[in-house]
């Protein structure tokens, strides 16, 4: 069974620091990769993913993500972060074939001070 | 185009009971997926419903269970509480047909509390 490990549990950053979350994952075949958000009070929702093709991926609110298949990892960056950026992110993969059952990582949160 | 909908927001019942929560997915998803979230485990797949079929299984005992009508909405059922069944659960809609969904719609989810 694939597994995600998110090796930062808590971070914390001051306004215009980068950011950059790591992600690895196990599992040797085809998988799709997912970021997902939890803003303070909100539902999750996606930040990026990647399927295939171009192994940078750009989400939204200046997120962009790097899939190293080599690595086996999806590590999730930015390069000026902002108070607006604090909340948990999970990253998360499926296996190609597995319909929409995502195996998510522990998650990290982050707190940004103004 | 209104959200994916879960009902209760807020449960408590205690150990030996059942419950079923309720999710609404958004308008023309035929696809629901069930996780539960605890501060210990984190996110975990329950299963996913398509098109009235259990199309994936978590790693779950039998006392959770689940279905989905043909109006696409899903129940999630689970049978003789334990205090370890205290979480949020979670519903996740998506529109695709076939294979996975680029994109899964989370509603708020149902706090369960079992005492």
């Amino acid at each position: 069974a694939q597994s995600v490990s998110q090796h930062n549990h808590h971070v914390i950053l001051s306004e215009a620091a980068s950011l950059e979350l790591g992600c690895n994952y196990s599992y040797g075949g085809t998988v799709n990769l997912f970021w997902y958000v939890q803003y303070p009070g909100q539902h999750l929702q996606l930040l990026l993913k990647y399927f295939s093709g171009d192994p940078l991926v750009k989400g939204i609110k200046g997120f962009e993500a790097e899939f190293i298949k080599s690595k086996f990892s999806f590590n999730l960056r930015k390069p000026s972060v902002q108070w607006s950026d604090t909340a948990e992110y999970f990253c998360a993969v499926r296996v190609s074939t597995a319909g929409n059952m995502l195996t998510f990582g522990g998650g990290t949160r982050l707190m940004v001070k103004p | 185009k209104a959200g994916v909908t879960q009902t209760p927001r807020y449960l408590i019942k205690t150990r030996g009971q059942q419950v079923t929560l309720s999710c609404s997915p958004i308008s023309g998803h035929r696809s629901v997926s069930w996780y539960q979230q605890t501060p210990g485990q984190g996110l975990q797949f329950l299963f996913e419903y398509f098109s009235e079929t259990q199309r994936n299984k978590g790693n779950f005992p039998g006392r959770f269970s689940g279905r989905q009508f043909s109006n696409s909405r899903s129940e999630m059922n689970v049978s003789t509480l334990e205090l370890g069944d205290s979480a949020l659960y979670l519903c996740a809609s998506s529109s695709l047909t076939q294979g996975g969904s680029e994109k899964l719609f989370f509603g708020s989810g149902t706090q369960l509390s079992v005492l």
